[in-house]
């Protein structure tokens, strides 16, 4: 079952504008980290926020969690052509045998 | 260079036709798991592994098996595949931290296989 949804599902902006992308989860969590893909290619981790943290950087990356409303935001400020790609939330569940759950993802069009 | 690794990258076959995926990790990870994109869908565990002969399913296992018999290796067999099968797969391990039963660690994931079952 999926446990993280992304909005929006596509986002198109200028070079130099901010994007941001929120992911909502159901269920009580470890951590939730942030994706990015490029098309056709592997994910690559960007970042990872422990359900103990609020706010998170690096680099032009900024990511909070609000664990009373069951959501996170990533933003990307200064974006880039190069930032072009699907960007995915996931979640660590707290109980059981915890593993990685995705959300469908936003895709982010960067025009230069 | 630490990576996952997969095999082959694109593959066409035709139905019932037994195959296997092959990945490995060359960072001793402990958890290894596989995942199917689809469009629309996003991405979905097929079967997760956290250590040498523990395997468990995911979302999505049916027709899929996997085994390991080593660490640094998690083949994905698909035994009789059909055309619903037809999709991205990808590999990911990591470290297992956290509780016994868990992984809570950064994924790092393989370049993706892409399957075409005719």
């Amino acid at each position: 079952s999926q446990q993280g949804e992304e909005d929006p599902q596509a986002l198109s902006i200028q070079e130099g504008e901010n994007a941001t992308m929120n992911c909502s989860y159901k269920t009580s969590i470890n951590n939730l980290q942030w994706y990015r893909q490029n098309s056709g290619r592997g994910l690559v981790h960007l970042i990872l926020i422990r359900s103990n943290e609020r706010e998170k950087h690096s680099g032009r990356l900024r990511v909070t969690l609000d664990t009373s409303k069951k959501s996170s935001s990533l933003l990307i400020t200064a974006s880039r052509a190069a930032d072009t790609a699907s960007y995915f939330c996931a979640t660590v569940r707290n109980s059981g045998y915890s593993t990685l759950t995705f959300g469908k993802g936003t895709m982010l069009l960067v025009s230069p | 260079e630490a990576q996952v690794t997969q095999n082959p990258r694109y593959l066409i076959t035709v139905t019932g036709k037994k195959l296997t995926v092959t990945c490995s990790q060359n960072m001793n990870h402990e958890y290894m798991s596989w995942y199917r994109q689809d469009p629309g869908l996003g991405l979905r565990q097929i079967y997760y592994s956290m250590n040498v002969e523990v395997t468990d399913k995911g979302d999505v296992p049916e027709g899929y098996k996997v085994s390991r018999k080593e660490k640094r290796n998690f083949p994905l067999i698909l035994e009789s595949p059909s055309p619903n099968q037809t999709s991205l797969y990808f590999c990911a391990s990591s470290r297992r931290t956290g509780t016994p039963k868990s992984s809570t660690d950064t994924q790092y994931f393989g370049p993706g296989t892409r399957l075409t079952v005719l």
